[in-house]
């Protein structure tokens, strides 16, 4: 079984700090990804990488930045954090789709819930 | 960027019902994927229909696909109370990346 594991469950940090968020996958996936997850706005992709020292930016990278120094790990940094990032996190990894046929299936972490105070 | 919607956003109905729970589409797609989330858990992948299949199962789990309509439904059978989730269809965006809609909150009654 594939298994994603994110480094906290539950996280609260104050205003202007430096926050890392990490993922760990076992399955020698190429592609992660993180997402946030507030109500009403569904699961919004921040940033994916999908190969070691490659990242692309999702639909909300500001205020964020992210690390793929190893193929399993893959790190998102709220460089200051700030209260509207008050939110849930999730990673995910699949395997890279060659020739872009279809796109795979992700296996998510179980979520870290970040409050900023 | 949106690609699939779920509807109804919220459903709630007994125990042994079946519910069933729609997505919506814009563009063409290669495959659609349905997933379930627990309450502040992460998603876990249910099932996979390709583009050329127009029904699928797994379990009591049936999902259909209409391509002509871009249109997937998700029926899930004899309702117990650990279903209780929700529910999301996810798109492609590109080769690597999945949209997802905003999901189906789904309420079993014992």
């Amino acid at each position: 079984d594939v298994k994603v594991t994110q480094s906290s469950r539950y996280l609260v940090k104050r205003t202007g700090e430096k926050v890392f968020l990490e993922c760990v996958q076992d399955m020698d996936h190429e592609n992660m990804f993180w997402y946030r997850q507030d109500p009403g706005l569904g699961l919004r992709l921040i940033y994916f990488s999908y190969d070691v020292k490659m990242k692309e930016k999702g639909d909300i990278p500001e205020g964020y930045s992210v690390s793929r120094e190893k193929k399993e790990r893959f790190s998102l940094i709220l460089e200051s954090a700030s209260t509207n990032q008050t939110s849930m996190y999730l990673c995910a990894s699949s395997l890279f789709s060659v020739g872009g046929l279809f796109t795979d299936t992700q296996y998510f972490g179980p979520g870290t819930r970040l409050t900023v105070l | 960027s949106q690609q699939g919607e779920e509807d109804p956003q919220a459903l709630s109905i007994q125990e042994g019902e079946n519910a069933t729970m729609n997505c919506s589409y814009k563009t063409s797609i290669n495959n659609l994927q349905w997933y379930r989330q627990n309450s502040g858990r992460g998603l876990v992948h249910l099932i996979l229909i390709r583009s050329n299949e127009r029904e699928k199962h797994s379990g009591r789990l049936r999902v259909t696909l209409d391509t002509s309509k871009k249109s997937s439904s998700l029926l899930i059978t004899a309702s117990r109370a650990a279903d209780t989730a929700s529910y999301f269809c996810a798109t492609e965006e590109g080769a690597q990346k999945l949209v997802f809609g905003q999901g189906t909150r789904l309420t079993i009654n014992p």
